[in-house]
């Protein structure tokens, strides 16, 4: 049974910094990995999708890596902003089937 | 392209009631998942349709139940409401067996009194 964890659970960070939020996971048969940005009782916004066979994906000040073999992949966020604040999900969709298994979450604030 | 939407936006329900909440997905995707979200914690997985059956169920009891419709919009339904139930939830369109990801809608909020 694939399980996703994410450290750490929450992260406090003066604007301006780089970070780095991670996400693990334990069965390497994964199809692709999803990274989802929630803002408070809102739904999900797609931020990142990396198939199996990718390495990177980048988008703007994101970019999000994966190691399938270590059961592994970081979200890296640079110059952060007050308007990044947001909990940072990760969702990996497993060889077989179609649903998705999510971590606990990271809830990132950033200090003006 | 529409996006995946959601109604109601939130809900309150006593215990022991029934509750239908309904997704529309998004245009050209074939598949409707449902997860449901407890405060603090990540989604979990309650179950999807494809071609209006079921294609795969978490662990929740047959009292969570589902329907998708030709237009591949959904419903889910929840009988004997339990304050455990308390929860924001997600569904979610996809293309089955495709590369592209799922696309959320922005949840229905339940809160069982």
């Amino acid at each position: 049974k694939q399980e996703v964890t994410q450290i750490p659970a929450a992260l406090s960070v003066p604007e301006g910094e780089n970070l780095v939020l991670n996400c693990s996971f334990t069965d390497s048969a994964i199809y692709n990995l999803q990274w989802f940005r929630q803002d408070p009782g809102k739904g999900l916004t797609s931020l990142l999708l990396i198939q199996s066979s990718q390495r990177e994906q980048t988008s703007g000040r994101l970019n999000a890596s994966l190691d399938k073999s270590s059961g592994r992949s970081t979200l890296y966020i640079a110059a952060s902003q007050p308007g990044d604040s947001a909990t940072y999900l990760c969702a990996v969709k497993d060889n077989a089937g179609n649903m998705l298994t999510f971590g606990g979450g990271t809830r990132l604030m950033v200090k003006p | 392209e529409t996006g995946v939407t959601q109604s109601p936006t939130h809900l309150i329900k006593t215990r022991g009631q029934q509750v239908t909440l309904r997704c529309s997905s998004q245009s050209g995707h074939n598949t409707v998942s449902w997860y449901q979200q407890a405060l603090g914690q990540g989604p979990q997985f309650i179950f999807q349709y494809y071609r209006e059956e079921e294609n795969g169920r978490g662990n929740f009891p047959p009292r969570f139940s589902g329907l998708q419709f030709p237009n591949y919009s959904s419903e889910l339904n929840v009988n004997a409401l339990e304050l455990d139930d308390s929860a924001l939830y997600l569904c979610a369109s996809s293309l089955l067996e495709s590369p592209s990801g799922h696309t959320f809608g922005s949840g229905t909020r339940l809160t069982v009194v």
